[in-house]
């Protein structure tokens, strides 16, 4: 069965100072990867995806991922935290284009000024 | 706007009562799904359906029921409310192939 978990369900950081959230993943076969923004009150966007392309992934907003298959990871990062990045950051993972995505339980990132 | 629409956008219900969440979606996408949102737990998949006429279960389908009887809109049901469905449900639509979901605003609903 494939899942995913996320490393710390709060992170802060100042504003400036870089932003790392983790992802780990499990699953039988190379998965399709996924990081999702939810801000206040309202539905999740999609910030990036990995679908068995280039393993560097850039997304909007300035974020970034890395996959690595040797660790199992997709950590998101972004070098310069803004105000605006507090938010809850989901990772999700699907086997296959057909098959619904599971989401991790969250990370909630909070910008200190 | 292009998106998926969620009806109501807020909801008390009594326990034992039933009631129908309605998803609609604008953008002729195959597949879509509802998941709910608590704290803590993230997303759970409650039903799915990858199209028309069609609907599976989710990781958590007990207590509800859904039906997608045209393309556009995705229904759930809940028969008898109980208070542990006291969430935030959020429907989500997406194309065959695009491996992006596009979700609505979410219907928060409480069960006293």
């Amino acid at each position: 069965a494939q899942s995913v978990t996320q490393l710390g369900s709060h992170v802060s950081v100042s504003e400036g100072a870089l932003v790392l959230l983790r992802c780990n993943y499990s699953s039988s076969v190379p998965p399709y990867l996924f990081w999702y923004v939810q801000y206040p009150n309202q539905g999740l966007q999609l910030l990036l995806k990995y679908t068995s392309a280039a393993t560097l992934v850039k997304g909007i907003n300035g974020f970034e991922a890395e996959f690595k298959k040797s660790e199992t990871s997709f950590h998101l990062t972004k070098p310069s935290a803004h105000m605006s990045d507090a938010a809850e950051y989901f990772c999700a993972v699907r086997l296959s284009g057909n098959t619904p995505l599971v989401f991790g339980k969250g990370t909630r990132l909070s910008v200190i000024a | 706007n292009a998106g998926v629409t969620q009806t109501p956008k807020f909801r008390v219900l009594k326990t034992g009562q039933s009631m129908t969440l309605l998803c609609a979606q604008d953008m002729n996408h195959e597949y879509m799904y509802w998941y709910r949102q608590d704290p803590g737990m993230g997303l759970r998949l409650i039903h799915y359906s990858v199209g028309e006429g069609t609907t599976a279960k989710g990781e958590v389908p007990d207590g509800y029921n859904v039906s997608r009887l045209k393309k556009q809109n995705f229904l759930l049901g809940l028969e008898s409310a109980a208070p542990s469905q006291t969430s935030v449900y959020f429907c989500a639509s997406e194309g065959a192939g695009a491996n992006v979901l596009t979700f609505g605003a979410g219907s928060r609903l409480t069960v006293l």
